[in-house]
């Protein structure tokens, strides 16, 4: 098993540009999870979903969408990047009643 | 004020030191996670906790529901010790959502 993968590892986006970054799961979990690390700084919920056809804000959703269409993708799209996206991106995910969380490796985005 | 503080914010020390990192929390939780973080690095889940005592190796993770507080120690620490460790709560409200803590940023010297 994979676990959870995030592409693409590194991405650097001018002011403006959108981009989607994707996290795939392959544990059949329902609760996937979109974070921003900022650098320095401590984790902040940007959205998350219960199972597929279900996505809820987080603490800082704006500027992002997400969609769950599968319970395997959850994917997130920054539209018109700005300086402050900037930041360390990580999907987890979890299952059900179980409390662990399992997060990806991170996709470290630079907007200038 | 945080629901969820650790302490120390940094915390330095010399290699085979007891290292011990607090976490103390202001809400009913249903579990309580350790993540650990290398620099420039991914998040791992150490321990996931709802009463009691956790052990995995050299690391013992501790938690006391009534007083609302969770330890993590390292014993015989070693410089791959060093890295960032979380604290993080799932509250039975609202229970999807993780809630963090700010982080300590541990260095052991060689």
């Amino acid at each position: 098993n994979a676990g959870v993968t995030q592409t693409p590892k590194f991405r650097i986006l001018k002011i403006g540009q959108s981009m989607t970054l994707q996290c795939t799961q392959d544990m059949n979990h329902n609760y996937m999870y979109w974070y921003r690390q900022d650098p320095g700084m401590g984790l902040k919920l940007i959205y998350y979903s219960v199972g597929a056809g279900i996505t809820d804000k987080g603490e800082v959703p704006n500027g992002y969408n997400v969609s769950r269409s599968t319970t395997e993708d959850f994917p997130l799209r920054l539209e018109l990047a700005a300086p402050s996206q900037t930041s360390v991106y990580f999907c987890a995910t979890r299952q059900g009643q179980n409390y662990e969380q399992y997060f990806g490796p991170g996709t470290r985005l630079t907007v200038t | 004020k945080n629901e969820v503080e650790q302490s120390p914010q940094n915390l330095t020390a010399q290699e085979g030191e007891f290292i011990t990192i607090n976490c103390s929390y202001s809400v009913g939780i249903s579990a309580l996670h350790w993540l650990q973080q290398h620099p420039g690095g991914g998040i791992v889940s150490l321990f996931m906790l709802s009463s009691g005592k956790k052990k995995h190796g050299r690391l013992i993770a501790t938690i006391n529901i009534q007083e609302k507080h969770s330890s993590l120690h390292i014993t015989a620490s070693h410089p791959r010790d060093s890295a960032v460790y979380i604290c993080a709560v799932w509250r039975p409200q609202g229970a999807q959502k993780l809630v963090f803590g700010q982080g300590t940023r541990l260095t052991i010297n060689p």
